[in-house]
C-alpha cells in the first residue's frame, strides 16, 4: 500500500512571504499521480496542484508551485507571496493510475498566515 | 455548473443507530468516491461508484454500505453506529472513473454518534 508522509504538523508564514510544505510518498508503481489538497475552516476540499509522474516539469498553478522529485519520492509545495485566504489545512495526496484511484491523503500540514 | 452537493451537513444519531448519507455529484459525473476524515485516522477511503457499480473499496467494516442509482447520485449507509463512526463523510465526483478524472469534493456531512 502506497503511503502519504507530511512531517510538519504545522507551518507559520507572514503575508507576502513564501513557505514550502513537504510531502514524501512510498510506492512501487511507476505511474501515479500527487496532488496537494487545501481544505479551509469551511471544510470544503479544494484541489491546489495536481503532478503527473511521468511529467519531469514541476507544476505550477499561479502562485503554487510543487518540487516533485520522482527518485527521492518527494513532493513538495511551495506558496509565494502568501495571502491571509491560504491560511488551511494542506493536505499531500497519492492516487494511482493503475489500479484502485482512491486518494491516500497525509495527515495534513495546518498553514498559519500572519499579517 | 452546480458543485457536489451532500446532506444533510449535520446529523446526530444515537449509538446503534443507522445512518443515510446522499451525495448528488457534479451534472454528467459518473463516478462518486466516499471519504473519512477523523481526527485520529485522517482521511480514509471508503469506496468507490461508478455507473451504479462498486469499483472499488477501503478497509473499513461490512457496517458501512453504499449504492449508486441511475441518476448518478450516491447514498452511504452506516448502521449500528458507534462513536467512533463520529467524523466528517467527503463525497467527492469525478466525470469517469480512472487516475485521470479530476475530483471535486462535497462540502461533506458532519456526523455526531452520542
Amino acid at each position: 500500500a502506497q503511503t502519504v508522509t507530511q512531517s510538519q504538523p504545522e507551518m507559520s508564514v507572514q503575508e507576502a512571504e513564501t513557505v514550502t510544505l513537504s510531502c514524501t510518498y512510498d510506492t512501487s508503481e511507476s505511474d501515479y499521480y500527487l496532488f496537494w489538497y487545501k481544505q479551509p475552516p469551511s471544510r470544503q476540499m479544494i484541489l491546489v496542484i495536481r503532478q503527473e509522474a511521468y511529467k519531469q516539469q514541476n507544476a505550477t498553478e499561479n502562485r503554487f508551485s510543487v518540487n516533485f522529485q520522482k527518485a527521492a519520492k518527494s513532493f513538495s509545495l511551495k506558496i509565494s507571496d502568501s495571502q491571509l485566504g491560504d491560511a488551511a489545512m494542506y493536505f499531500c495526496a497519492y492516487r494511482s493510475a493503475t489500479s484502485g484511484y482512491a486518494l491516500n491523503f497525509g495527515k495534513g500540514t495546518s498553514l498559519l498566515v500572519t499579517p | 455548473k452546480a458543485g457536489v452537493t451532500q446532506t444533510p451537513r449535520y446529523l446526530i444519531k444515537t449509538r446503534g443507530q443507522q445512518v443515510t448519507l446522499s451525495c448528488s455529484p457534479i451534472s454528467g459525473h459518473r463516478s462518486v468516491s466516499w471519504y473519512q476524515q477523523t481526527p485520529g485516522q485522517g482521511l480514509q477511503f471508503l469506496f468507490e461508484y461508478f455507473s451504479e457499480t462498486q469499483r472499488n473499496k477501503g478497509n473499513f467494516p461490512g457496517r458501512f454500505s453504499g449504492r449508486q442509482f441511475s441518476n448518478s447520485r450516491s447514498e452511504m449507509n452506516v448502521s449500528t453506529l458507534e462513536l467512533g463512526d463520529s467524523a466528517l463523510y467527503l463525497c467527492a465526483s469525478s466525470l469517469v472513473q480512472g487516475a485521470r478524472s479530476e475530483q471535486y469534493f462535497g462540502p461533506g456531512t458532519r456526523l455526531t454518534v452520542t
